[in-house]
């Protein structure tokens, strides 16, 4: 299965602009790179994904490297809120297009005031 | 919130009992899967449906863990007999289907098996 690679914490202060770095470099070229967030008792919250491009919604934008062996979710002015464990996952595309995701153990941001 | 709609939010069964999760689907999605997220925070998938249609399981899945998407009824989740190993998340997710479309997760059934 495909893997990703996250530092296990980062740490951060409120109005940063945080960078989480994840990498995959056994991608495959039809794997999607998706972001999710979670807290605890919550189920994960969808943030951003993309194939190629760089891509950009108002939650995140996701920098991709051109051999996309890496990407990097940037989150501009954190807040408090922002606080989660951000999970970079590949998505496989299978049997049926049934594409689940193959979690990591993710990146927990701690926000400080 | 969620569009993903998972009930109870908390279940406590005993070693050997039933233990039954449901899940409603976002509306229009005919794609649900089913994970499991130890107390590690390790996500492990179990199963996914099209529509009313297994598209893949592991095998856990296939022994005590049974599971079903009737049409114009809610998902189900459930284990025949619980162990204390089964102690989880239960996170319920549904999609458009294919690699592009968004899986959107509900807030899942937290399991304690005691």
């Amino acid at each position: 299965d495909a893997k990703t690679t996250q530092p296990d914490s980062m740490e951060s202060t409120e109005g940063e602009t945080v960078h989480l770095p994840c990498s995959h470099a056994t991608i495959s070229g039809n794997e999607y790179i998706y972001w999710y967030r979670q807290v605890p008792l919550q189920g994960p919250e969808y943030v951003t994904h993309g194939l190629q491009q760089n891509t950009t919604n108002s939650m995140a934008f996701l920098a991709i490297a051109s051999d996309r062996k890496s990407s990097t979710l940037i989150l501009p002015h954190v807040s408090l809120r922002d606080a989660a464990v951000y999970h970079c996952i590949l998505r496989v595309v299978g049997q049926g297009g049934s594409a689940k995701l193959i979690f990591g153990e993710g990146t927990k941001l701690t926000v400080s005031s | 919130n969620s569009k993903v709609i998972q009930t109870p939010r908390y279940l406590v069964k005993g070693q050997g009992q039933k233990a039954k999760m449901r899940c409603i689907p976002e509306k229009g999605h005919p794609v649900v899967f089913w994970y499991q997220q130890n107390k590690n925070n390790e996500f492990k998938f179990l199963i996914n449906f099209q529509n009313q249609e297994v598209l893949q399981q592991i095998d856990m899945t296939e022994k005590r863990f049974s599971a079903e998407c009737p049409s114009n009824s809610p998902c189900s989740l459930e284990i025949q007999s619980s162990e204390a190993g089964d102690s989880a998340l239960y996170l319920c997710a549904s999609s458009l289907g294919g690699a592009g479309n968004t899986l959107y997760f509900g807030e899942g059934s937290r399991l304690i098996v005691v």
